[in-house]
Order: structure tokens, then C-alpha cells, then sequence
């Protein structure tokens, strides 16, 4: 089945320095791949979505300079948490849609994010 | 056992009983949608869809009901087992954009 590979699982950064998050399709090439951070017990929040040699659609309230999106190929999407505080502090997921129809939508394993 | 979403975030069944979790929607308008699990601590794992011009489909041991008219969704599970503990999310393609926005949830515990 279709894989995406978020990369790290865990980070531990400073307050003030950027960290730059990794979402890959594996077996699949993903023109769209979508943005959710989730604070524990609540749901899923859609943050952006990232389309593949464009730019990126940002959900409203989401700050785009804060959270730098780049989709520079058919397989890799990357997060970039910029200057981050300790509020950034969240569970990052990111998601692919496997086919055209928008039949079936992979999620990658989330990165837990800490800012100190 | 049945939960209520919102009223009732929290399921807690018997090992082998069935298993309804109920999500209300909130666009009479979405076109798909999707059932999810998530384990504590990892992404969200698909379970099951639905199209709007559906009513009911039907997967391994889940069944999904969508009632258009009241805007409500259900997943039913089968012989529920200890590996379905999990919070499970219904999620709605809101606009049509092929984007998903997830419920708050509701938290299964099936008691061995």
C-alpha cells in the first residue's frame, strides 16, 4: 500500500532556532500532500495544504511565515517551524492523497515537536 | 455500546461486543468522507469511506452508515477487539477541495 514517511518521529529544539520536517511518499508520487498539527486529546487541524511547484494554501489563522512549506518534487514535502516557541510545541502529521479520484488519503507518523 | 460524540467522547465496550461511534458533520454539502484510527502517539490510520451518494459500505468487521438528511455518520465495529482501543475521527472533505477536517473524536476502550 501507499507509504508516506514523515521524518523525525521526536525533536527537541531551542526556543528561537527553526526545525525543518520531512514527509516523503514512498511508493507514490503525491502532487498534494496536506499539513495537521494536533495538541493532545484534541483533533486534527488542517494547516496548509502543499502542492507540488507552487505555492502553498494556508488555512486561515495559520501564520505562512512561521510555518514554511516547500513541495519541490513529486515525492517530498517539508515543514520548517521557524523561530520556534514554546506554543509551536504540538504533534505535526502530514498526508497524502494515493490516487486522482481523492480516493484514499495516507497519513505519515507524526512528529512530536518540543520547543525548550 | 454506542457513543454520542461530543456528549460522549469516550466508548468503553466489552472484548467481542459491537462498537457504533457516531460523528455529526457539519456540511450538507461534503461529498466524502473518511473513517480514521489513531493510536496514542502515532498519525492516524484509514479505516473505511464513504461517498455521499452512498448510504451505507461496507469493509473487514466496519461498516459505515451515512445519514444525509441529519448530516450524521456512524462506524460500526464487529466483535470488537483489544487492538481497536484507539480514538477514532470522522473526517469531511469540507469544501470539495479534496482537504479533510477532522471531528473532535471519540475514544474507544474495549475491555478484555
Amino acid at each position: 500500500g501507499a507509504v508516506v514517511s514523515q521524518h523525525p518521529s521526536r525533536v527537541i529544539c531551542k526556543s528561537g532556532t527553526s526545525v525543518k520536517i520531512e514527509c516523503r511518499s514512498l511508493d507514490f508520487q503525491a502532487t498534494t500532500m496536506f499539513w495537521y498539527r494536533q495538541f493532545p486529546k484534541q483533533s486534527l487541524m488542517l494547516m496548509a495544504t502543499s502542492n507540488e511547484g507552487s505555492k502553498a494554501t494556508y488555512e486561515q489563522g495559520v501564520e505562512k511565515d512561521k510555518f514554511l512549506i516547500n513541495h519541490a518534487s513529486l515525492t517530498l514535502s517539508t515543514l520548517t517551524v521557524t523561530s520556534a516557541h514554546p506554543e509551536d510545541s504540538s504533534f505535526y502529521i502530514c498526508s497524502a492523497r494515493v490516487g486522482e479520484q481523492g480516493y484514499g488519503y495516507t497519513f505519515g507518523s507524526g512528529t512530536r515537536l518540543t520547543v525548550v | 455500546g454506542e457513543s454520542v460524540g461530543l456528549h460522549l467522547p469516550t466508548l468503553s465496550v466489552q472484548e467481542g461486543d459491537n462498537s457504533i461511534i457516531n460523528c455529526a458533520y457539519s456540511n450538507s454539502a461534503s461529498d466524502y468522507f473518511i473513517w480514521y484510527k489513531q493510536e496514542s502517539g502515532k498519525g492516524p490510520q484509514f479505516i473505511i469511506d464513504i461517498r455521499s451518494n452512498m448510504d451505507k459500505r461496507q469493509g473487514q468487521r466496519v461498516t459505515v452508515l451515512l445519514n444525509k438528511t441529519v448530516k450524521h455518520l456512524s462506524l460500526q465495529i464487529a466483535a470488537t477487539q483489544p487492538g481497536d482501543s484507539a480514538v477514532y475521527f470522522c473526517a469531511e472533505d469540507l469544501y470539495n477541495f479534496n482537504k479533510f477536517y477532522f471531528g473532535s473524536g471519540t475514544k474507544l476502550n474495549v475491555k478484555p
